[in-house]
């Protein structure tokens, strides 16, 4: 199993340009998430999906949108970036047991100039 | 809502020093609760969980006990390795919701010869 995976890895766009994140987990999990991770504030949730078709906001989901047509698949969408989304991005999946364990991709680091 | 304070860092420990890690978190019931371990340049990896008060949850020499009485979740380590050197994150999963973390800001540990 690969577990997670999220593409590309570093990233830097213009203030503006829209881009889409990936993310992939080949382990049938019904969970998945994304956070976001800035110096001395934690993980932060952005958005997540208990689901394929089912999408719900998290902490701060302003600027990003997401779909879930497949259980595999969970990319997230920036419109229109600005320098505030400068961060790193991180995906994160968990089956349906009770153990609320979840399993994290390796990140994408993301600079808007 | 829910929220996490774990103490500021860094920690710099000399190798085989004991090592604690405070963590208190705010949420109402009985969320589970999670130490995930960051090592530069990666992602996050759960090192430890518990998911029911009294519960101590423990992994390569690390401990932790669900106190619900103080709402807490220290993290201890009898004897560091350079290899600990990391940045570590305290995190609650709410009861019976999905997969939203809330972490708290992290706390990095520098291990010394």
């Amino acid at each position: 199993n690969a577990g997670v995976t999220q593409t590309p890895k570093f990233q830097v766009l213009k203030t503006g340009q829209s881009m889409t994140l990936q993310c992939a987990q080949d382990m049938n999990h019904e969970y998945m998430s994304w956070y976001r991770q800035d110096p001395g504030m934690g993980l932060r949730l952005i958005h997540y999906s208990v689901g394929a078709g089912i999408t719900d906001q998290g902490e701060v989901p302003n600027g990003y949108n997401v779909s879930r047509s497949t259980t595999e698949d969970f990319p997230l969408r920036l419109l229109s970036a600005a320098p505030s989304q400068t961060s790193v991005y991180f995906c994160a999946s968990r089956g349906s047991g009770s153990s609320y364990e979840q399993y994290f991709g390796p990140g994408t680091r993301l600079t808007v100039t | 809502g829910n929220s996490v304070t774990q103490m500021e860092g860094p920690v710099t420990l000399s190798e085989e020093a004991f090592l604690t890690i405070n963590c208190t978190y705010t949420a109402t019931g009985y969320p589970s609760l999670f130490w995930y371990v960051q090592y530069p340049g990666e992602g996050l990896q759960l090192l430890l969980k518990a998911t029911k008060a009294d519960d101590k949850g423990s992994n390569k020499g690390f401990e932790a006990t669900y106190r619900k009485e103080t709402t807490s979740f220290h993290l201890e380590k009898g004897s560091v390795q350079v290899s600990d050197s990391a940045v570590y994150f305290c995190a609650l999963n709410p009861a019976g919701t999905a997969s939203k973390l809330t972490f708290g800001t992290g706390t990095r540990l520098q291990v010394t010869l």
